[in-house]
Protein backbone atom coordinates (compact mmCIF):
# COMPACT_ATOMS: atom_id res chain seq x y z
CA UNK A 1 0.00 0.00 0.00
CA UNK A 2 0.87 3.73 -0.30
CA UNK A 3 3.31 4.99 2.27
CA UNK A 4 3.70 8.05 4.14
CA UNK A 5 6.48 8.90 5.82
CA UNK A 6 6.82 11.66 8.56
CA UNK A 7 9.71 12.72 10.40
CA UNK A 8 10.84 13.20 12.91
CA UNK A 9 8.53 10.97 15.32
CA UNK A 10 9.60 12.48 18.37
CA UNK A 11 10.77 16.32 18.88
CA UNK A 12 11.44 17.77 22.35
CA UNK A 13 12.39 21.69 22.13
CA UNK A 14 12.86 24.88 24.11
CA UNK A 15 9.71 27.12 24.59
CA UNK A 16 10.31 30.05 21.82
CA UNK A 17 11.76 28.12 19.42
CA UNK A 18 10.27 26.63 15.98
CA UNK A 19 10.16 23.02 15.12
CA UNK A 20 9.60 22.03 11.33
CA UNK A 21 7.60 18.68 11.09
CA UNK A 22 8.06 17.10 6.97
CA UNK A 23 5.45 14.61 5.47
CA UNK A 24 6.31 12.74 2.35
CA UNK A 25 3.86 10.80 0.39
CA UNK A 26 7.09 7.77 -1.15
CA UNK A 27 5.25 6.11 -3.74
CA UNK A 28 2.37 8.50 -4.80
CA UNK A 29 1.69 12.03 -5.78
CA UNK A 30 -0.17 13.84 -2.70
CA UNK A 31 -2.32 15.88 -4.45
CA UNK A 32 -3.71 16.91 -1.02
CA UNK A 33 -2.37 16.82 2.60
CA UNK A 34 -4.21 17.12 5.73
CA UNK A 35 -2.30 18.01 9.28
CA UNK A 36 -4.24 16.74 12.09
CA UNK A 37 -3.27 17.43 15.75
CA UNK A 38 -4.52 14.94 18.05
CA UNK A 39 -4.78 15.76 22.13
CA UNK A 40 -4.40 12.89 25.03
CA UNK A 41 -7.02 10.41 24.55
CA UNK A 42 -8.99 12.82 22.09
CA UNK A 43 -9.60 12.18 18.64
CA UNK A 44 -7.66 13.77 15.47
CA UNK A 45 -8.68 17.53 14.66
CA UNK A 46 -8.05 18.76 11.46
CA UNK A 47 -5.77 21.77 11.78
CA UNK A 48 -5.56 22.49 7.88
CA UNK A 49 -5.37 21.18 4.47
CA UNK A 50 -2.96 21.48 1.78
CA UNK A 51 -2.58 21.47 -2.26
CA UNK A 52 0.43 21.17 -3.64
CA UNK A 53 1.45 24.99 -5.26
CA UNK A 54 -1.14 26.90 -2.88
CA UNK A 55 -1.93 28.25 0.41
CA UNK A 56 -3.04 26.52 2.69
CA UNK A 57 -6.80 26.21 4.04
CA UNK A 58 -6.51 26.72 7.65
CA UNK A 59 -9.77 25.48 9.94
CA UNK A 60 -11.13 27.84 11.95
CA UNK A 61 -9.62 28.53 15.55
CA UNK A 62 -6.19 27.32 14.02
CA UNK A 63 -3.68 30.67 13.97
CA UNK A 64 -1.94 30.08 10.08
CA UNK A 65 1.04 32.10 11.57
CA UNK A 66 1.88 30.00 13.83
CA UNK A 67 1.14 26.97 12.15
CA UNK A 68 3.17 27.58 8.41
CA UNK A 69 2.40 25.13 6.59
CA UNK A 70 4.20 24.67 3.19
CA UNK A 71 3.76 21.92 0.26
CA UNK A 72 5.76 23.08 -2.43
CA UNK A 73 5.64 19.53 -4.27
CA UNK A 74 2.84 16.60 -4.64
CA UNK A 75 5.30 14.38 -2.27
CA UNK A 76 6.34 17.01 0.56
CA UNK A 77 4.39 19.04 2.93
CA UNK A 78 6.08 20.37 6.10
CA UNK A 79 4.31 22.13 9.45
CA UNK A 80 6.45 24.77 11.01
CA UNK A 81 4.79 25.51 14.76
CA UNK A 82 6.74 28.89 14.85
CA UNK A 83 7.28 30.51 18.63
CA UNK A 84 6.61 26.73 20.15
CA UNK A 85 4.95 27.29 23.88
CA UNK A 86 4.03 24.14 26.05
CA UNK A 87 0.40 24.13 25.00
CA UNK A 88 1.67 23.38 21.92
CA UNK A 89 2.66 20.10 22.60
CA UNK A 90 0.62 17.63 21.17
CA UNK A 91 0.89 14.83 18.88
CA UNK A 92 0.85 15.98 14.84
CA UNK A 93 -0.32 13.46 12.30
CA UNK A 94 -0.22 14.00 8.42
CA UNK A 95 -1.81 12.38 5.83
CA UNK A 96 -1.53 12.67 2.14
CA UNK A 97 -4.32 11.94 0.21
CA UNK A 98 -4.31 10.71 -3.64
CA UNK A 99 -7.63 12.79 -4.89
CA UNK A 100 -10.98 13.45 -4.48
CA UNK A 101 -13.86 11.04 -4.81
CA UNK A 102 -13.92 8.63 -7.74
CA UNK A 103 -10.11 8.49 -8.14
CA UNK A 104 -9.71 5.10 -9.15
CA UNK A 105 -5.50 5.02 -8.84
CA UNK A 106 -5.86 3.58 -5.70
CA UNK A 107 -9.29 2.10 -6.02
CA UNK A 108 -10.70 4.17 -3.64
CA UNK A 109 -10.08 8.25 -2.22
CA UNK A 110 -7.65 6.96 0.15
CA UNK A 111 -5.54 9.24 2.89
CA UNK A 112 -2.62 7.30 3.79
CA UNK A 113 -1.25 8.40 7.23
CA UNK A 114 2.45 9.32 8.47
CA UNK A 115 3.20 7.53 11.89
CA UNK A 116 3.22 11.31 13.57
CA UNK A 117 5.25 13.40 15.29
CA UNK A 118 5.07 13.40 19.64
CA UNK A 119 6.37 17.49 19.79
CA UNK A 120 7.12 18.14 23.93
CA UNK A 121 7.95 21.81 24.15
CA UNK A 122 9.42 22.53 27.52
CA UNK B 1 -22.19 20.66 9.74
CA UNK B 2 -20.05 17.99 9.63
CA UNK B 3 -20.04 15.86 12.52
CA UNK B 4 -19.15 11.95 13.63
CA UNK B 5 -20.08 10.26 16.92
CA UNK B 6 -18.49 7.17 18.39
CA UNK B 7 -18.50 5.89 21.89
CA UNK B 8 -15.80 5.79 24.15
CA UNK B 9 -14.97 2.30 25.37
CA UNK B 10 -15.48 -1.45 24.70
CA UNK B 11 -14.39 -4.31 26.52
CA UNK B 12 -15.00 -7.52 24.89
CA UNK B 13 -13.84 -11.22 25.89
CA UNK B 14 -10.70 -12.63 23.81
CA UNK B 15 -12.35 -15.06 21.11
CA UNK B 16 -15.59 -13.13 21.25
CA UNK B 17 -16.89 -10.13 18.02
CA UNK B 18 -16.56 -6.87 18.84
CA UNK B 19 -18.87 -4.37 17.56
CA UNK B 20 -18.08 -0.24 17.61
CA UNK B 21 -21.02 1.85 16.10
CA UNK B 22 -20.91 5.16 14.59
CA UNK B 23 -22.94 7.34 13.25
CA UNK B 24 -22.55 10.55 11.15
CA UNK B 25 -24.10 13.42 10.15
CA UNK B 26 -23.52 14.50 6.34
CA UNK B 27 -25.70 12.84 4.18
CA UNK B 28 -23.59 13.21 1.28
CA UNK B 29 -20.35 11.70 2.72
CA UNK B 30 -19.03 9.53 -0.19
CA UNK B 31 -16.50 7.10 1.51
CA UNK B 32 -17.12 5.86 5.63
CA UNK B 33 -13.54 4.31 6.69
CA UNK B 34 -12.72 2.87 10.14
CA UNK B 35 -9.01 3.50 10.91
CA UNK B 36 -7.05 1.76 13.43
CA UNK B 37 -4.67 3.60 16.29
CA UNK B 38 -2.27 1.30 18.26
CA UNK B 39 -0.32 3.59 21.03
CA UNK B 40 2.19 6.32 20.13
CA UNK B 41 1.27 5.45 16.09
CA UNK B 42 -0.42 7.03 13.59
CA UNK B 43 -3.42 5.83 11.90
CA UNK B 44 -3.99 2.68 10.07
CA UNK B 45 -6.34 2.14 7.58
CA UNK B 46 -8.57 -1.08 8.04
CA UNK B 47 -11.31 -0.74 6.03
CA UNK B 48 -13.61 1.27 4.26
CA UNK B 49 -17.33 1.35 2.66
CA UNK B 50 -18.53 3.73 -0.44
CA UNK B 51 -21.54 4.95 0.63
CA UNK B 52 -23.63 2.89 -2.01
CA UNK B 53 -22.52 -0.61 -0.71
CA UNK B 54 -24.78 -1.83 2.54
CA UNK B 55 -21.90 -4.18 3.94
CA UNK B 56 -17.91 -5.13 3.15
CA UNK B 57 -16.59 -7.75 5.06
CA UNK B 58 -12.39 -8.60 5.17
CA UNK B 59 -11.52 -11.50 6.72
CA UNK B 60 -12.25 -10.92 10.19
CA UNK B 61 -13.55 -7.51 9.62
CA UNK B 62 -17.38 -6.52 8.80
CA UNK B 63 -18.02 -3.40 7.75
CA UNK B 64 -22.22 -2.41 8.05
CA UNK B 65 -23.75 0.90 6.54
CA UNK B 66 -27.40 2.10 7.26
CA UNK B 67 -26.90 4.95 4.84
CA UNK B 68 -30.52 6.18 6.09
CA UNK B 69 -29.46 6.21 9.83
CA UNK B 70 -26.45 7.25 8.40
CA UNK B 71 -25.02 4.66 11.11
CA UNK B 72 -21.84 2.87 10.20
CA UNK B 73 -20.33 -0.33 12.68
CA UNK B 74 -17.02 -2.31 12.27
CA UNK B 75 -17.76 -5.96 13.47
CA UNK B 76 -14.52 -7.70 14.40
CA UNK B 77 -14.68 -11.44 15.03
CA UNK B 78 -12.79 -13.61 16.65
CA UNK B 79 -11.29 -10.78 18.72
CA UNK B 80 -7.65 -10.99 19.97
CA UNK B 81 -5.37 -9.25 21.99
CA UNK B 82 -3.51 -7.62 19.00
CA UNK B 83 -6.74 -6.05 18.03
CA UNK B 84 -6.69 -3.35 21.44
CA UNK B 85 -6.10 -0.19 19.96
CA UNK B 86 -8.14 2.74 19.70
CA UNK B 87 -10.62 2.73 16.36
CA UNK B 88 -11.88 5.73 14.63
CA UNK B 89 -14.62 6.36 12.09
CA UNK B 90 -14.40 8.40 9.64
CA UNK B 91 -16.24 10.13 6.71
CA UNK B 92 -15.17 12.04 3.21
CA UNK B 93 -17.51 14.56 3.71
CA UNK B 94 -18.77 17.01 1.55
CA UNK B 95 -16.54 19.72 2.17
CA UNK B 96 -13.94 17.19 1.01
CA UNK B 97 -12.17 16.96 4.44
CA UNK B 98 -12.09 13.41 6.51
CA UNK B 99 -13.65 14.00 9.72
CA UNK B 100 -13.09 11.91 12.79
CA UNK B 101 -14.73 10.69 15.56
CA UNK B 102 -13.42 10.65 19.00
CA UNK B 103 -12.31 7.19 18.91
CA UNK B 104 -13.79 4.11 20.88
CA UNK B 105 -10.74 2.18 22.92
CA UNK B 106 -10.86 -1.31 22.85
CA UNK B 107 -9.54 -3.42 25.19
CA UNK B 108 -9.98 -7.28 25.25
CA UNK B 109 -10.35 -9.31 28.70
CA UNK B 110 -8.87 -13.03 28.74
Amino acid sequence: GAVVSQHPSRVICKSGTSVKIECRSLDFQATTMFWYRQFPKQSLMLMATSNEGSKATYEQGVEKDKFLINHASLTLSTLTVTSAHPEDSSFYICSASNGGPGTETLGTTEAFFGQGTRLTVV
Amino acid sequence: GEDVEQSLFLSVREGDSSVINCTYTDSSSTYLYWYKQEPGAGLQLLTYIFSNMDMKQDQRLTVLLNKKDKHLSLRIADTQTGDSAIYFCAEYSSASKIIFGSGTRLSIRP
